[in-house]
């Protein structure tokens, strides 16, 4: 059974401040999300990758397969960052079949 | 940008009663999703849906729930008989195929009391 432990739970960073959320996952994946949940609860797909680097504005995810390991990383964090970002993956086969992890809860100070 | 859409945003119901959750996935995807997230706790997957049927579900997804894609446009959550354990923010999504990025509602908050 894949399990998704996502470090921090909890992350209060200063604006400005570059930011670093890990993922790690227990057995071959297909692909993994990144995914943003803002405070009022609705859910926005920041990447899917399944190898490599992917990059979109501020924001950097990347995996490790071998080690089955993923971060994102937030350059120039701003308040409107704050939100829970929450790992999840897909595995062979599967079609939406996502194991989520627990989410990272990441507030930005001004 | 196109987006999932999903009525009602937030109901109350008496435990015991049927509800219907209401989506509207994007107009060109083929695969539809059902997830939730119990307050508090990480989101589950339900359902998945493709070609006017269930592709894959979940423990979670017992005989208490279907899934119905009624007309060309939207795409719908039952559960019958709920419970108050079914308390929870439902999901819906969609996507073009399933290796490609998941799109995801705002969600529907329901409280069965």
């Amino acid at each position: 059974k894949n399990e998704v432990e996502q470090s921090p739970q909890n992350l209060t960073a200063q604006e400005g401040e570059f930011i670093t959320i890990n993922c790690s996952y227990s057995v071959g994946i297909s692909a993994l999300h990144w995914l943003q949940q803002h405070p009022g609860g609705g859910i926005v797909s920041l990447f899917m990758l399944s190898s490599g680097k992917k990059k979109h504005g501020r924001l950097i995810a990347t995996i490790n397969i071998q080690e089955k390991h993923s971060s994102l990383h937030i350059t120039a964090s701003h308040p409107r960052d704050s939100a829970v970002y929450i790992c999840a993956v897909t595995y062979g086969g599967s079609q939406g079949n996502l194991i989520f992890g627990k989410g990272t809860k990441l507030s930005v100070k001004p | 940008e196109p987006e999932v859409t999903q009525t009602p945003s937030h109901q109350v119901t008496q435990m015991g009663q049927e509800v219907i959750l209401r989506c509207v996935p994007i107009s060109n995807h083929l695969y539809f999703y059902w997830y939730r997230q119990i307050l508090g706790q990480k989101v589950e997957f339900l359902v998945s849906f493709y070609n006017n049927e269930i592709s894959e579900k979940s423990e979670i997804f017992d005989d208490q729930f279907s899934v119905e894609r009624p007309d060309g446009s939207n795409f719908t959550l039952k559960i019958r008989s709920t419970k108050l354990e079914d308390s929870a923010m439902y999901f819906c999504a969609s996507s073009r195929t399933p290796g490609n990025t998941i799109y995801f509602g705002e969600g529907s908050w329901l409280t069965v009391v």
